[in-house]
């Protein structure tokens, strides 16, 4: 069974950082491309970033290039979201989901991340 | 950016019913599209890949159909479990979007 399940988020000030991980358990990590999505509160779904299963190629939306890195450890079975200048805006659960074919197959549990003063 | 437009915002059926929910994008994207079910306080969950195959584990009540600009989900005979918000995702370019969502309630 699939398994991908989320830590690190929290509260955080605004223009601070925050390190998001997914542990990920019931397939071949390695064989695939992984992302991370979000949702802010009420709203609606939001790609965020995309790796490559070798880590060859990251992907962003506009509004978090420069501030946001995806990264992944293979051997580790782990993904990472690293969270720098963060923004009210920015608030959100964020999703990791294994990713092929460009579709997101299944989802973690989600971790909330509220950036507010 | 491909923008997907979902119809309605709200849909208020009985169970039993059967339904057809609406995707359209703003430009075409031949068969790139992806539904996915939400229930309340839960992770989204995928339910028809590439506009209409099928995905293991989900009950074949579920359909879809569409190519281009206009994409259909079709649920035939809503159960009670089925009553939740839906996703459209296109994965024709990036950045990779989603509509804004179908909710699906009882009458």
């Amino acid at each position: 069974e699939v398994q991908l399940v989320e830590s690190g988020g929290g509260l955080v000030q605004p223009g601070r950082s925050l390190k998001l991980s997914c542990a990920a358990s019931g397939f071949t990590f390695s064989d695939y491309n992984m992302a991370w999505v979000r949702q802010a509160p009420k709203k609606g779904l939001e790609w965020v970033a995309t790796i490559s299963y070798d880590v060859s190629s990251t992907y962003y939306r506009d509004s978090v290039k420069g501030r946001f890195t995806i990264s992944r450890d293979n051997a580790k079975s782990t993904l990472y979201l690293q969270m720098d200048s963060l923004r009210s805006e920015d608030t959100a659960t964020y999703y990791c989901a294994r990713h092929p074919g460009s579709r997101f197959d299944s989802w973690g549990q989600g971790v909330m991340v509220t950036v507010s003063s | 950016d491909i923008v997907l437009t979902q119809s309605p915002a709200t849909l208020s059926v009985t169970p039993g019913e059967s339904v057809s929910l609406s995707c359209r994008a703003s430009q075409g994207i031949t068969t790139s599209i992806h539904w996915y079910q939400q229930k309340s306080n839960e992770s989204p969950r995928l339910l028809i890949k590439f506009a209409s195959q099928s995905i293991s584990g989900i009950p074949s009540r579920f359909s879809g159909s569409g190519s281009g600009t206009d994409f259909t989900l079709s649920i035939n005979r809503v159960e009670s479990e089925d009553f939740s918000v839906y996703y459209c995702q296109q994965s024709y370019s990036l950045p990779l979007t989603f509509g804004s969502g179908t909710k699906l309630e009882i009458k």
